[in-house]
């Protein structure tokens, strides 16, 4: 089935810097990746998702970019704030008559002021 | 969270307890789904539903039981069998197969002393 690793499990950046997390997966049929950020106590919210057709997307801050071939994805965050202490999941998503999402271990970010 | 409430927030059982979690969605949504969250690692399906009196087992079944009697509602029961039931659960929603997109709930934290 389907596996995916997140690296670093912890990641402490200084406020103005970027964060980058990386997410690989193992099957090749896996369409949908999706980034969610949990903060302390509350459940996981997706903060931006790319689909196997895109290379590339951007939200602001926040960018994120999907090497099929590679099979790895990752998530960019530019010039950090506090407020973006949290932990982030990556996650890949398969069709399989409904969508079964499996999650990366999770990145502890902190963001020192 | 948005639209999708799982309560209590904290609950404490003894040990060789049944206990049961309540999640229930207003966002007309097909599909459910339960979480679990361990320290230090990423979100473990138990179950999910993709429609009305269906549901399917997930990758840590063994000492759950759950049921799927109408639309809102995907309740959790942990049983007795559960070796190991102290954890964050949560609940997520998807809108049907055609979606990707899993939105959460606050989640419970299950203390078995």
């Amino acid at each position: 089935g389907e596996n995916v690793e997140q690296h670093p499990s912890t990641l402490s950046v200084q406020e103005g810097d970027s964060a980058v997390i990386k997410c690989t997966y193992s099957d090749s049929a896996s369409n949908y990746f999706p980034w969610y950020k949990q903060e302390l106590g509350k459940g996981p919210q997706l903060i931006i998702d790319i689909r196997s057709n895109v290379g590339e997307k951007k939200d602001q801050r926040i960018a994120v970019t999907l090497n099929k071939t590679a099979k790895h994805f990752s998530l960019h965050i530019t010039e950090t704030q506090p407020e973006d202490s949290a932990v982030y999941f990556c996650a890949a998503s398969i069709n399989t008559g409904g969508f079964k999402t499996i999650f990366g271990a999770g990145t502890r970010l902190f963001v020192k002021a | 969270d948005g639209g999708i409430t799982q309560s209590p927030k904290y609950l404490f059982r003894k040990e060789g307890q049944n206990v049961t979690l309540s999640c229930e969605q207003n966002l007309n949504h097909d599909a459910m789904y339960w979480y679990r969250q361990d320290p230090g690692q990423g979100l473990r399906l138990i179950y999910y539903s993709q429609i009305v009196n269906d549901f399917q087992k997930g990758d840590i079944a063994e000492g759950y039981s759950v049921s799927r009697e109408k639309k809102e509602s995907f309740p959790l029961t942990v049983t007795s069998a559960q070796k190991n039931p102290t954890a964050f659960y949560l609940c997520a929603t998807q809108r049907g197969p055609a979606s990707n997109e899993q939105f959460f709930g606050p989640g419970t934290r299950l203390t078995v002393l």
